[in-house]
Order: C-alpha cells, then sequence, then structure tokens
C-alpha cells in the first residue's frame, strides 16, 4: 500500500540536542511539507519542498531544518535552536492534482 | 498571505446535523478542502471544493460559496466516531499547493 511513513512515533530530546524526524513515501508525490501542531493552534507549516534538492522556509522555519536528497525521503531535524520543540509534528505530500494532501502518523516529540 | 477561521468547538447529540463553518481571505484561490483528525492521529482527507456549490459524499457534505469567500463541512446523522477535529484547508495563491490550515473545530458528539 502507499503512504507515508514517519519514524519514531515517540521521541524524547535533551535540551541542546538535535534531532531527526525521518518521513519517507512511496506516493511518487514531488511536493512534501513538515506541519507542526500544538493544542489549539492548528497545523503550522515549517518547511516544504516541491522538486528534489530544493526546499523553502514556511512560517515557523526558525530552530529547524531540512533536506530533500532523494524524491521518497523529507527528513527534518529539529535543532538545539529551537526553544520550544515540544510538539506533534507531521508529514504530508501532494501529487500532481494537488487536491488532497496525504499525512503520515506524526512524531510526538518530549524535551526532557 | 491566507487566513482562515472555523469555531473552536462545536457540540451535539447522535443522529444529529451539525455544520461547521469556514471563512477564508485569500489573494488567490484555487479550492477549500476539509480533513478529519482523530486524537493523536493524522489528519485524513474528506473532502475538496474547487467550485460553488454541493459536493455530497454519504453521510458527510461540503459546501464553498467562492463569492462569500465562505464554506461549510455538513455532517449528518452523527455517530460517537464523528467526536474528532475537522481543520477547513485552501491552496496556497502562488500556484502550487501548499496546504493552509485552519485552527481546526472540536466536534464533541454525545450520546
Amino acid at each position: 500500500d502507499g503512504g507515508i511513513t514517519q519514524s519514531p512515533k515517540y521521541l524524547f530530546r535533551k535540551e541542546g540536542q538535535n534531532v531527526t524526524l525521518s518521513c519517507e513515501q512511496n506516493l511518487n508525490h514531488d511536493a512534501m511539507y513538515w506541519y507542526r501542531q500544538d493544542p489549539g493552534q492548528g497545523l503550522r507549516l515549517i518547511y516544504y519542498s516541491q522538486i528534489v534538492n530544493d526546499f523553502q522556509k514556511g512560517d515557523i522555519a526558525e530552530g529547524y531544518s531540512v533536506s530533500r536528497e532523494k524524491k521518497e525521503s523529507f527528513p527534518l531535524t529539529v535543532t538545539s535552536a529551537q526553544k520550544n520543540p515540544t510538539a506533534f509534528y507531521l508529514c504530508a505530500s501532494t501529487g500532481t492534482e494537488n487536491t488532497e494532501a496525504f499525512f503520515g502518523q506524526g512524531t510526538r516529540l518530549t524535551v526532557v | 498571505g491566507q487566513s482562515l477561521e472555523q469555531p473552536s468547538e462545536v457540540t451535539a447529540v447522535e443522529g444529529a446535523i451539525v455544520q461547521i463553518n469556514c471563512t477564508y481571505q485569500t489573494s488567490g484561490f484555487y479550492g477549500l478542502s476539509w480533513y478529519q483528525q482523530h486524537d493523536g492521529g493524522a489528519p485524513t482527507f474528506l473532502s475538496y471544493n474547487a467550485l460553488d456549490g454541493l459536493e455530497e459524499t454519504g453521510r458527510f457534505s461540503s459546501f464553498l460559496s467562492r463569492s462569500d469567500s465562505y464554506g461549510y463541512l455538513l455532517l449528518q446523522e452523527l455517530q460517537m466516531k464523528d467526536s474528532a477535529s475537522y481543520f477547513c484547508a485552501v491552496r496556497d495563491d502562488g500556484g502550487s499547493y501548499i496546504p493552509t490550515f485552519g485552527r481546526g473545530t472540536s466536534l464533541i458528539v454525545h450520546p
């Protein structure tokens, strides 16, 4: 079955550490996105990539970094510069029709 | 840029009909989508409206009025499993689909 896989499901980070969240899709989609979800704030766009080797900052990119070396993969690194990283992180992709976004199951990151 | 407004919470009883409204402001508009998200889960796509009118998919319908920058999601014959958050989303006005989401409406269905 085609879909988006995020790992890990739960992640704990110590203060000052960088952590990388994985996102892999086998839908052959060109565009991929990372969102952050906090209670009561909906989904906020962190980064997006519309094609391999290219990506753009979203609304809340500070403290995050991404890469897009392969079409299937769009990992997100939460750096120590992100002051409040505890949140639910969602990866998504869209195909050529661009009318429907497909989401992974999310990674819940907690700073300990 | 874009902004979307939707109520934060709606409550209803099983078997009832509920409408979740969404108003949007965009510099260019290509369509309005709706997503459902259960607690701790991933958002799942429900519907997409590019043109004015009502789209029906089983118990769920979605309506769009482009002239009013307004849409709604209508849920009929409510079931307990419909308790979830519902998000409206618009396409980015830059011509590519960068989904921008509202803050979501928490629907609570009571027995």
